[in-house]
């Protein structure tokens, strides 16, 4: 049973226009959240991340928003750009105790 | 540094052989984690170490999976004999602490089991 849910496996955005990347969580425990990014035939690395004591973290084009009533966190990237098209994955832990619990990824293709 | 580093990029084997995976984590990383990559299940942790002792191999889907870490600079994800379900991109990942912020990957092996 996925823990960590990304529903949609592709998005496509244009450059310049925002990119919106959701992810859903069944474990109220969880209460850390990363978001990685990877390019093909790399791995993922680490992009942002947010604790639970926050509901917004921004990092340059990048913010991830935290819904934990609703179980739910967002990344926006904007203004997208081309360089910005790879797979994403939502990945979460209890206080950073516990292993990195990934979703399934979705993939995102900004085209200029 | 050079990052964590797997072999080989990529395999290819006929089923019912034995395959093994192989990692050079970050020096001085004391945990050193295994994930799979398929479309059906993402990312999935199989296995993860700290000092070089296993914690948690509840990932490990079946018998036939096998990890070991005889030192800090090296560790095998063991498969035998293979079957063509075992058919994805394993990573390899170290980290000084568990928090995930700091997970270094290798760039993973593709493994086919034809």
């Amino acid at each position: 049973d996925q823990q960590v849910k990304q529903n949609s496996p592709s998005l496509s955005v244009q450059e310049g226009r925002i990119s919106i990347l959701n992810c859903d969580y069944t474990n109220s425990m969880f209460d850390y959240f990363l978001w990685y990014k990877k390019y093909p035939a790399e791995g993922p690395t680490f992009l942002i991340s947010i604790s639970s004591i926050k509901d917004k973290n921004e990092d340059g084009r990048f913010t991830v928003f935290l819904n934990k009533s609703a179980k739910h966190l967002s990344l926006h990237i904007v203004p997208s750009q081309p360089g910005d098209s790879a797979v994403y994955f939502c990945a979460a832990t209890i206080s950073g105790n516990t292993p990195l619990v990934f979703g399934k990824g979705t993939r995102l293709s900004v085209i200029a | 540094d050079a990052g964590v580093i797997q072999s080989p990029r990529h395999e290819v084997t006929e089923m019912g052989q034995e395959v093994t995976l192989r990692c050079k984590p970050i020096s001085g990383h004391d945990y050193l984690f295994w994930y799979r990559q398929t479309m059906m299940r993402g990312l999935e942790l199989l296995i993860y170490f700290n000092n070089n002792v296993p914690i948690d191999d509840s990932g490990m889907p079946e018998d036939r999976f096998s990890a070991k870490m005889p030192n800090a600079s090296f560790s095998t994800l063991k498969i035998q004999p293979s079957e063509p379900r075992d058919s994805a991109v394993y990573f390899c990942a170290s980290s000084l602490r568990l928090l995930g912020y700091g997970y270094t990957f290798g760039s993973g092996t593709r493994l086919t089991v034809v």
